[in-house]
């Protein structure tokens, strides 16, 4: 079963604009984990995030983490055609055992 | 970085037959490999845990008479869809866990595309 849902489902943008994409999940977790998945692809490791942590950095990648919220967000900075994809949050409870949100479909226009 | 190779990447079989998908960790050694199926525009659904030596981990809800897993060494597991029906049809794919620290990287394969004729 699904960990959470991601919002929105879909996001359409223009290039240079900024997309923030949220994930909630239901249980207490070790870390949570963002992955992007270019169409019938394999999945890309963005970044993890400690149970511990709040917020996170990577290049143009920045993740929040709300642990009393159980919810997480991935915020995307000037957007690049290239950053179409889908992305997927990701929680472990222990271990490498992942559970994956429901996804948000980006897409960013030229 | 570490590679994680799944094949083939698509197979086509006819209804009632069985295909088998490799999963190999190529510059590591994985102790754990999972599979997850995911159906077009949907998630990621865990379906096993593989465990080098030992039998796998099965979510609730799936067969393991149907859906067989051998993780024989520390690089290689694979999945076998057992008498396969259309609705098998589904992008499978394979992730290896590297080391023993937590958290540990895990790396994903590029998937393999079954259908089922």
């Amino acid at each position: 079963s699904q960990q959470g849902e991601e919002d929105p489902q879909a996001l359409s943008i223009q290039e240079g604009e900024n997309a923030t994409m949220n994930c909630s999940y239901k249980t207490s977790i070790n870390n949570l984990q963002w992955y992007r998945q270019n169409s019938g692809r394999g999945l890309v490791h963005l970044i993890l995030i400690r149970s511990n942590e709040r917020e996170k950095h990577s290049g143009r990648l920045r993740v929040t983490l709300d642990t009393s919220k159980k919810s997480s967000s991935l915020l995307i900075t000037a957007s690049r055609a290239a950053d179409t994809a889908s992305y997927f949050c990701a929680t472990a409870t222990s271990g490498s055992r992942l559970t994956f949100g429901e996804g948000t479909q980006l897409t960013v226009n030229p | 970085g570490a590679v994680v190779s799944q094949h083939p990447s698509r197979v086509i079989c006819k209804s009632g037959t069985s295909v088998k998908i490799e999963c190999r960790s190529l510059d590591f050694q994985a102790t754990t490999m999972f599979w997850y199926r995911q159906f077009p525009k949907q998630s990621l659904m865990l379906m096993a845990t593989s465990n080098e030596g030992s039998k796998a981990t099965y979510e609730q809800g799936v067969e393991k008479d149907k859906f067989l897993i051998n993780h024989a060494s520390l690089t290689l597991s694979t999945l076998t869809v057992t008498s396969a029906h259309p609705e098998d049809s589904s992008f499978y794919i394979c992730s290896a866990a590297a080391g023993t620290g937590d958290p540990n990287t895990i790396y994903f394969g590029e998937g393999s595309w079954l259908t089922v004729v």
